[in-house]
């Protein structure tokens, strides 16, 4: 059984960088054809899908976001990453990582963690 | 962008209920529509993958239909586990979007 579980700073000053990790367990990040993915989910407010990094490497990232996140990975230690920088109020929300399926299975997210409440604030 | 629309965003149902969930879609999105239900604390759980495919373990009173831009959840039987909020989601485009929700309450 795949599990994701995400880690990090629960409060982050404004303008400064915002790091989680996702380990998961059951299975490796570099097998199989799966996107490694981030969502976000502001309180009240719905999901938003942040980006995702294929097992071979490559990423897309929700243009609204681009250019302040970086999803990478240590297989090393079976985990993937986000840094989403200069970081506003905004930013509040619950962060999820979950597993996405090839395209082939219609990229459903098949796995997700129990998500990480990160705060922005002074 | 293609823009996911639930209705409703709320809902009151009891135990028993047949609940029916609509997603419109903006665009097409083929077979690439999912939903999902999710508890407060908990992870969001797969119930319904590429329109109708039930996922392993997910009991058979969950049902997805549709096609193009329209589709429905249904629930046959509610359940007191069921009561929880329930999101589409498409992966069609790269950018892949989710419903608003549907809360389902008591």
């Amino acid at each position: 059984q795949v599990q994701l579980q995400e880690s990090g700073p629960g409060l982050v000053k404004p303008l400064e960088t915002l790091s989680l990790t996702c380990t998961v367990s059951g299975g490796s990040i570099s097998g199989g054809s799966y996107f490694w993915t981030w969502v976000r989910q502001p309180a009240g407010k719905g999901l938003e899908w942040i980006g995702r990094i294929y097992t071979g490497g490559s990423t897309n990232y929700n243009p609204s976001l681009k250019s302040r996140v970086t999803i990478s990975t240590d297989t090393s230690k079976n985990q993937f990453s986000l840094r989403l920088n200069s970081v506003t109020a905004a930013d509040t929300a619950v962060y999820y990582c979950a597993r996405c399926r090839s395209n082939n299975d219609f990229a459903s997210f098949d796995y997700w963690g129990q998500g990480s409440l990160v705060t922005v604030s002074s | 962008d293609i823009q996911m629309t639930q209705s409703p965003s709320s809902l009151s149902a009891s135990v028993g209920d047949r609940v029916t969930i609509t997603c419109r879609a903006s665009d097409t999105v083929s077979r690439y529509l999912h939903w999902y239900q999710h508890k407060p604390g908990i992870a969001p759980k797969l119930l319904v993958s590429a329109v109708s495919t039930l996922e392993s373990g997910v009991p058979s009173r969950f049902s997805g239909s549709g096609s193009g831009t329209d589709f429905t959840l249904t629930i046959n039987g509610l359940q007191p586990e069921d009561f929880a909020t329930y999101y589409c989601q498409q992966t069609y485009s790269a950018l892949c979007t989710f419903g608003q929700g549907t809360k389902v309450e008591i």
